[in-house]
């Protein structure tokens, strides 16, 4: 099974500055169809998760701008540009490249300062 | 508006067996795989179950694995998960996701609790 390992696993950030979100893979995501299925989720307090990017670097319907994704292999980040109140809640990476299972890193909480 | 409604969610006995079910509107039900992932109390996400469009494939995490099912109706667009013999470690909000590659569109979710 893949594991994704999430770093850090809570970050505090003062409204308007950038934050950065790393996800490690036990094994490339690489798929052999050249896509990279690793994506990205925030779940906000009390609410199911939501889609934020898609197949590495893909922003999701609505999703702002200030977020962005990245990465290669086995290495990955999601990057928020300009961290706003509403960014708050657990940051979850997941990957469909080798399946089943499905697997998740183990999530990163952001707080606003 | 896509929607994914969960429910059966209770608190069951330890041995027990409950079936959730998924209700689902705003897409077309038929032409989507689809997915159930669960949360513990405070703790992060676990995929559970996929099922194919027609159901003729199906996968479970190790944990569930002979003892959930996943099932779909393509004429009601919902989707179940029958559970037998749960545990304790079962305890958790489950989640109906739609979609694979990508999860794109989740349930609010439903609570079971394994206790006695």
């Amino acid at each position: 099974d893949i594991v994704l390992t999430q770093t850090p696993l809570s970050l505090s950030v003062t409204p308007g500055q950038p934050a950065s979100i790393s996800c490690k893979s036990s094994q490339s995501l690489l798929h052999s169809d050249g896509k990279t299925y690793l994506y990205w989720y925030l779940q906000k307090p009390g609410q199911s998760p939501q889609l934020l990017i898609y197949e590495l670097s893909n922003r999701f319907s609505g999703v702002p701008d200030r977020f962005s994704g990245g990465g290669s292999g086995t290495d990955f980040t999601l990057k928020i540009s300009r961290v706003e109140p509403e960014d708050v809640g657990v940051y979850y990476c997941m990957q469909t490249t080798q399946l089943p299972p499905i697997t998740f890193g183990q999530g990163t909480r952001l707080e606003i300062k | 508006e896509v929607q994914l409604v969960e429910s059966g969610g209770d608190l069951v006995q330890p041995g027990g067996s409950l079936r959730l079910s998924c209700a689902t509107s705003g897409f077309t039900f038929s032409n989507y795989e689809m997915n159930w992932v669960r949360q513990a109390p405070g703790k992060g996400l676990e995929w559970v179950s996929y099922i194919s469009r027609s159901g003729n494939t199906k996968y479970y995490a190790d944990s569930v694995k002979g003892r959930f099912t996943i099932s779909r109706d393509n004429a009601k667009s919902s989707l179940y998960l029958q559970m037998n013999s749960l545990r304790a470690e079962d305890s958790a909000v489950y989640y109906c996701g739609r979609d694979l590659p990508d999860i794109d569109h989740w349930g609010q979710g439903t609570l079971v609790t394994v206790s006695s």
